[in-house]
């Protein structure tokens, strides 16, 4: 199994609700990411989990929050956001965390009304 | 700055003929690698080619071939025989052993014509 999983693919929310992304992986991998990415432009990272640990926020909002369960699983956990934060939403996984090749998950395409 | 530069926004190619996609990179690290990813219209991101940089030799991937040049700090990409499939944006990627980051280019969106 060489796939990230995410859902759900598609997410309209209204700016006072609370949602979840889940993305979930089974190749064993250690580290585990968000991205968000506008139209036409580069991945934004916003977390790194690595071996279940929060070790990177790139100074993301707090209505953004990031939870790894386990090993397989983590969570983008969404309260009160805007509508620039529009955007698809990528999960990736790697095998150690190393800047080595990430595994993409297919997207979260979310809007925000 | 640990920047990515992709300098070529767009570009077009015709099918079954070559095309090169440029990048250079800025660093001071020893260790790193380098990829290309491709991400279609579908938006699935997907990895092309990887390159360690203590690796002289150049990778390639089927129709996909590397020049690393690693004092020059340039790694270009070079896809034979393109097909309509190979229409996407091209990002060139450097990984950093020291932070675990990925650092990205500003992409190429390549359209192959038919």
């Amino acid at each position: 199994d060489t796939e990230v999983t995410q859902t759900p693919k598609h997410l309209v929310m209204g700016m006072t609700n609370k949602k979840s992304l889940k993305c979930e992986q089974h190749m064993g991998h250690r580290a585990m990411y968000w991205y968000k990415q506008k139209a036409k432009k580069p991945p934004e990272l916003m977390f790194v989990y690595s071996y279940e640990k929060l070790s990177i926020n790139e100074s993301v909002p707090s209505r953004f929050s990031p939870e790894c369960p386990n090993s397989s699983l983590l969570n983008l956990h969404l309260h009160a956001l805007q509508p620039e934060d529009s955007a698809l939403y990528l999960c990736a996984s790697s095998r150690m965390g190393q800047g080595e090749k990430l595994f993409f998950g297919s997207g979260t395409q979310l809007s925000v009304l | 700055a640990q920047t990515v530069t992709q300098s070529q926004p767009e570009m077009s190619v015709q099918e079954a003929e070559t095309v090169t996609l440029s990048c250079t990179y800025d660093t001071s690290e020893n260790n790193y690698y380098l990829f290309w990813y491709k991400q279609p219209p579908s938006r699935q991101m997907i990895l092309v080619i990887r390159q360690e940089a203590y690796k002289q030799q150049n990778a390639t991937e089927n129709r996909f071939s590397v020049n690393f040049q690693k004092a020059a700090k340039s790694f270009s990409l070079k896809i034979s025989d393109s097909q309509l499939g190979d229409t996407a944006m091209y990002f060139c990627v450097r990984g950093s052993s020291n932070t675990g980051k990925l650092i990205f280019g500003q992409g190429t969106t390549l359209q192959v014509k038919p």
